[in-house]
């Protein structure tokens, strides 16, 4: 299986700030990378797909880039709204493993 | 708008099966584009692909659950299924499902994100 390697686990972080979040796979996965962003329990949102692709209605401080075995996340200006843990996921191939999550704290 | 919904009860007990139907609303399972996925969560941890299935019935499973997992659809209700079978206290978690990958005539694997999920709904696994 591709295993999928986040860091940082934990992010503070002050409402304004740049954000970067990196994922990491085991092996290369091409462009099959998607980004989700999940609040307290609450279902999974789609943010960003095919590593660069925003998802329709997601503000465009959001942003994703890579390719091969290494991708990041990347909040421009960090909302009030936007702490949550987020998890990055291959679609190349089953069992379209998710990374173990980041989750972003206000400082 | 898609909306997904899952229903099952919330206790189950080891050894039996966990039964789980996901109702779905502003798309047809029936029109063939997607596949329809099933998505854990334990509680505190990350979240693990279960398996998806396509209402021509083509399936497919994460190899880590051993084979103890049966989708099934049923078009006429625009509804698809989880059964996971042989259960213990390691599946207990947020189950939900959602919607994807994208289905290819073409026959391309499919490696699509996974577009809209439902709410989730919590199973304990306990005596």
């Amino acid at each position: 299986d591709i295993q999928m390697t986040q860091s940082p686990s934990f992010l503070f972080a002050f409402v304004g700030d740049r954000v970067t979040i990196t994922c990491r796979a085991s092996q290369n996965i091409h462009n099959y990378l998607n980004w989700y962003q999940q609040k307290s329990g609450t279902a999974p949102k789609l943010l960003v797909y095919g590593a660069s692709s925003l998802q329709r209605g997601v503000p465009s401080r959001f942003s994703g880039s890579g390719s091969g075995t290494d991708f990041t996340l990347t909040i421009s200006s960090l909302q009030p709204g936007d702490f949550a843990t987020y998890y990055c996921q291959e679609s190349y191939i089953n069992p379209y493993t998710f990374g173990g999550g980041t989750k972003v704290e206000i400082e | 708008q898609v909306q997904l919904q899952e229903s099952g009860p919330g206790l189950v007990k080891p050894s039996q099966t966990l039964s789980l139907t996901c109702s779905v609303s502003g798309d047809s399972i029936s029109s063939g584009d997607y596949y329809w996925s099933w998505i854990r969560q334990p509680p505190g941890k990350g979240l693990e692909w279960i398996g998806y299935i396509h209402n021509s019935g083509n399936t497919d499973h994460n190899a880590s659950l051993q084979s103890r997992v049966i989708i099934s659809v049923e078009t006429s209700k625009n509804q698809f299924s989880l059964k996971l079978v042989s259960v213990t206290a390691a599946d207990t978690a947020l189950y939900f499902c959602a919607r994807g990958p994208n289905y290819s005539d073409t026959g391309d694997y499919p490696r699509d994100a996974l577009d809209f999920w439902g709410q989730g709904t919590m199973v304990t696994v306990s005596s």
